[in-house]
């Protein structure tokens, strides 16, 4: 059973340019939301979609966007990226018609660094 | 807003010996708790929830966490420590809207042998 997974791993880049980052849930699951994590600090909530659509947004600028396939899986892109971008950003996945019988499961993250 | 607290950046614990890990909430409504905890290079592994029901919640890896009501506090516990429990432990709380995860800035966790 295939847990999150998400690619690419590590990442560098400059300021100003533009990234996007790929998840595929969990198999089963239909929901996908992103987090950010700064070193030494707790995950931060970006964003949520499902069915496609994004259901519920964190307090993070235009510039974080994303998008869900029908497959279910994810894209987070970040447009005119800033140094204080650099961080380990996390894909989890759920069900969305099990909300507290299943939690939220992490992929390993990929770790983005801007130069 | 539903935000938690975990008050110790590092905890150290010989091997053999009971760990808490410490988290305090604060929420409107009832809570909805978990724990996760994160190895070098990894992303999170889900530990524990509570919901509802019991004040005692028994999670993965013999890990256990105590509901306290009147002290808002969801603390972790194992009554003998692993070297291999050395991480990452972070407290969530499941956002009003139940769509996102309130986490904790987390404690690191250190078993010495």
């Amino acid at each position: 059973d295939a847990g999150v997974t998400q690619s690419p791993t590590h990442l560098i880049k400059t300021r100003g340019q533009q990234v996007t980052l790929r998840c595929s849930p969990k198999s089963g699951h239909d929901t996908v939301s992103w987090y950010q994590q700064a070193l030494g600090q707790g995950p931060q909530f970006i964003f949520q979609y499902y069915e496609e659509e994004e259901r519920q947004r964190g307090n993070f600028p235009d510039r974080f966007s994303g998008h869900q396939f029908p497959n279910y899986s994810s894209e987070l892109n970040v447009n005119a990226l800033l140094l204080g971008d650099s961080a380990l950003y996390l894909c989890a996945s759920s069900l969305a018609g099990d909300r507290y019988n299943q939690p939220q499961h992490f992929g390993d993250g990929t770790r983005l660094s801007i130069l | 807003a539903q935000s938690v607290a975990q008050p110790e950046d590092q905890v150290n614990v010989a091997e053999g010996n009971p760990l808490t890990v410490k988290c305090t909430y604060s929420v409107s409504g009832n809570p909805y708790l978990f724990w996760y905890v994160q190895y070098p290079n990894r992303g999170l592994q889900f530990l524990l929830k509570y919901i509802t029901g019991d004040n005692l919640v028994k999670g993965s890896y013999g890990f256990e966490a105590e509901f306290n009501k009147s002290q808002t506090s969801f603390h972790l516990k194992k009554p003998s420590a692993l070297v291999s429990d050395s991480a990452l432990y972070f407290c969530a709380v499941d956002s009003n809207s139940g769509y996102a995860l309130n986490f904790g800035k987390g404690t690191s966790l250190l078993v010495t042998p």
